[in-house]
């Protein structure tokens, strides 16, 4: 079945720095990619959605110059938290649609902890 | 926006019974998925709902959605450790674009 790799799976970093995530589909074009934001023990909460070849849509209070999402190619969008604060540190997980079809594949995760 | 509501929040049984979670939602839904987590690690794609009155088995997990397309439920049949997690419902809008997420339910199986 389709896959969709996140990396790095986890992540320590100063607060201050940037730090990005990748989000791979493995063996499908994926136009459209989601990411998401999950602290713990809550649930997932989508933060923007990222189109190929175009800006991504962010959610209500999701700020775009904070968390930059870049979609360059059908198999790659990019998460990279600037200036990165404690209270960034969370569970981001990347999802990719297969075009054409309704299934939503997920990536693994990438824990970020800012210290 | 759609939103979906799981209950229970968390759930505690004892291995070998059965059990039931459910997600409702506010509106009519296009699709309903039901995903299992463990905390810190990726989801699992249970099973996908999308007709009206459909139900869906998979091994000892069963999923229904109801008639009019607003509510659905997860059974266990004779739940065992490995069923520990998390549940999440999933939904995607009329337009079948992103997917939200109900809060969860944490369930425990104690052996």
């Amino acid at each position: 079945g389709a896959v969709v790799s996140q990396h790095p799976s986890w992540v320590i970093c100063k607060s201050g720095t940037s730090v990005k995530i990748e989000c791979r589909s493995l063996d499908f074009q994926a136009t459209t990619m989601f990411w998401y934001r999950q602290f713990p023990k809550q649930s997932l909460m989508l933060m923007a959605t990222s189109n190929e070849g175009s800006k991504a849509t962010y959610e209500q209070g999701v700020e775009k110059d904070k968390f930059l999402i870049n979609h360059a190619s059908l198999t790659l969008s990019t998460l990279t938290v600037t200036s990165a604060h404690p209270e960034d540190s969370s569970f981001y997980i990347c999802s990719a649609r297969f075009q054409g079809v309704g299934e939503l594949f997920f990536g693994e995760g990438s824990r970020l902890t800012v210290l | 926006s759609q939103e979906l509501e799981q209950s229970p929040q968390s759930l505690i049984v004892q291995e070998g019974k059965n059990l039931t979670i459910n997600c409702t939602s506010s509106k009519t839904l296009y699709g309903l998925y039901w995903y299992k987590q463990k905390y810190g690690e990726g989801l699992i794609f249970l099973m996908m709902l999308q007709k009206g009155g459909e139900e869906k088995s998979h091994e000892k997990i069963t999923a229904k959605l109801d008639e009019k397309k607003q509510q659905s439920s997860l059974h266990i049949t004779a739940s065992q450790p490995s069923h520990a997690g998390i549940y999440l419902c999933g939904a995607a809008p009329i337009n079948n674009n992103d997917m939200r997420f109900g809060a969860g339910t944490r369930l425990t199986v104690k052996p």
